[in-house]
């Protein structure tokens, strides 16, 4: 298995802009988590979602950000206009189950100038 | 309060030493315990799970303490590979949602 697959990798935008970032968990993983990690805040979860559904958004910084999931193979996080402080590295993480070992994704790097 | 807190260090220790690091977590029905390592610019991986009665890994040993609520991990013969990011993570309740919550991590560097 390829493990959990992220692009882009690094992402630099003007502020202002959309930002959609993605992700492929490991096939057969139902939980699929969206982080963001900061040298100030370190690693904070965003939203996770259970086979497809959103369970908990309540990580979500406001409402700039979305995310969806399609299918059991792909989401996405989109910053919708995206500022300066939106600046971090954002993970996707899949597992068997909210208390197993979660997989991370390599994060995309994102600078918002 | 948050619901993991780490020292964040950072530890400077020699090769050969032997480290230690603790965690403290706040919800006391917390069930499952972790401690991932994570390299500069790299993803967190899981290193090892903790468990009641303690576990050990090579050089590596976890301990818990339910009491107290804390876990520890502990490094003999540091190598310099060993040098990263340690989280502890533990599983929790918030909004009715199930999660691991992740500390911020204490950075290890082992010196030559």
């Amino acid at each position: 298995d390829a493990g959990v697959i992220q692009s882009p990798r690094h992402e630099v935008t003007e502020m202002g802009q959309e930002v959609t970032l993605r992700c492929k968990p490991i096939s057969g993983h139902d939980y699929l988590f969206w982080y963001r990690q900061t040298m100030m805040r370190g690693l904070e979860l965003l939203i996770y979602f259970n086979n497809n559904v959103p369970i908990d958004d309540s990580g979500m910084p406001e409402d700039r950000f979305s995310a969806k999931m399609p299918n059991a193979s792909f989401s996405t996080l989109k910053i919708q206009p995206s500022e300066p402080r939106d600046s971090a590295v954002y993970f996707c993480a899949s597992s068997q189950s909210p208390y197993n070992e979660q997989f991370f994704g390599p994060g995309t790097r994102l600078t918002v100038l | 309060r948050k619901e993991v807190e780490q020292d964040p260090g950072p530890f400077n220790v020699p090769e050969g030493a032997t480290v230690a690091f603790n965690c403290t977590y706040s919800n006391s029905a917390s069930q499952s315990f972790f401690w991932y390592r994570q390299d500069c610019r790299k993803e967190p991986k899981l290193l090892m799970s903790v468990y009641s009665s303690g576990n050990e890994d090579g050089r590596f040993t976890a301990q818990l303490n339910r009491a107290s609520q804390y876990i520890s991990l502990l490094i003999r013969d540091s190598k310099l590979s060993d040098s990263a990011t340690y989280l502890c993570v533990v599983s929790g309740v918030q909004t009715g949602a199930n999660n691991l919550f992740f500390g911020t991590g204490t950075r290890l560097t082992v010196i030559p």
